[in-house]
């Protein structure tokens, strides 16, 4: 069993939908936990960290934390067609260590 | 700055070819990454470089070696090719020890490889 599960997608939305992405995990040691952003033949991007538990909001994004149920969403408010991207979930247990990437969710937010 | 820069962009090799992949980061970092990237699979780490004179092994080491030439450049190298090789290759670093409270990793635009 992997350490880091994602929802596989593909998720097709209508412009203005509230997305939810999500990924567990087996590691309690994990830590740190981030989403990236990757567009079609690009590279990652990091879009969203979080610490421990609980949630951080950035602008139409919000990453949250349930440490107890090794479980992280990522939501996205009044989607747009720029949003259509895979979306990454990474956790790493310190802030030096290795990072595990779940599979990849790939979104398309149709107009 | 330019960022993390891999060359070449494609590359088209036969079984049993061998090849080195670039990359190099402009941004002083003290880490670096190889990924490679298939279908549903996610990013899986072949090599790192937690600073420049180391290196370890990821997840999929097998039929690679890397070689941490200074603190801006880190390359992969195929031996002997296979099609199982065929992927797409990331390379990343990150500014571990630094005042960085959140270790990004800056990723490169990726190599595409394929192998006949």
């Amino acid at each position: 069993q992997k350490e880091v599960e994602q929802d596989p997608g593909p998720l097709s939305v209508p412009e203005g939908a509230i997305v939810s992405l999500n990924c567990t995990y087996s590691n309690s040691a994990f830590q740190y936990f981030m989403w990236y952003r990757q567009y079609s033949r690009k590279g990652p991007e990091l879009l969203m960290y979080t610490y421990s538990s609980g949630n951080k909001e950035d602008g139409r994004f919000t990453a949250q934390v349930d440490k107890s149920s090794k479980y992280i969403s990522l939501f996205i408010r009044d989607s747009q067609p720029s949003d259509s991207a895979t979306y990454l979930c990474a956790m790493r247990n310190t802030n030096a260590g290795k990072s595990t990437f779940g599979d990849g969710t790939t979104l398309t937010v149709k107009p | 700055n330019a960022g993390v820069t891999q060359t070449p962009k494609f590359q088209v090799l036969k079984t049993g070819q061998s090849m080195t992949l670039q990359c190099a980061q402009d941004m002083n970092h003290n880490s670096m990454y190889w990924y490679r990237q298939d279908p549903g699979m996610g990013l899986r780490l072949i090599y790192y470089s937690a600073s420049e004179g180391t290196t370890d092994k990821g997840e999929v080491p097998n039929g690679y070696n890397v070689s941490r030439l200074n603190k801006r450049e880190f390359s992969l190298r195929l031996e002997s090719a296979a099609p199982s090789q065929t992927s797409v290759y990331f390379c990343a670093s990150s500014a571990v020890g630094s005042r960085s409270s959140y270790n990004e990793q800056f990723f490169g635009p990726g190599t595409r490889l394929t192998v006949l």
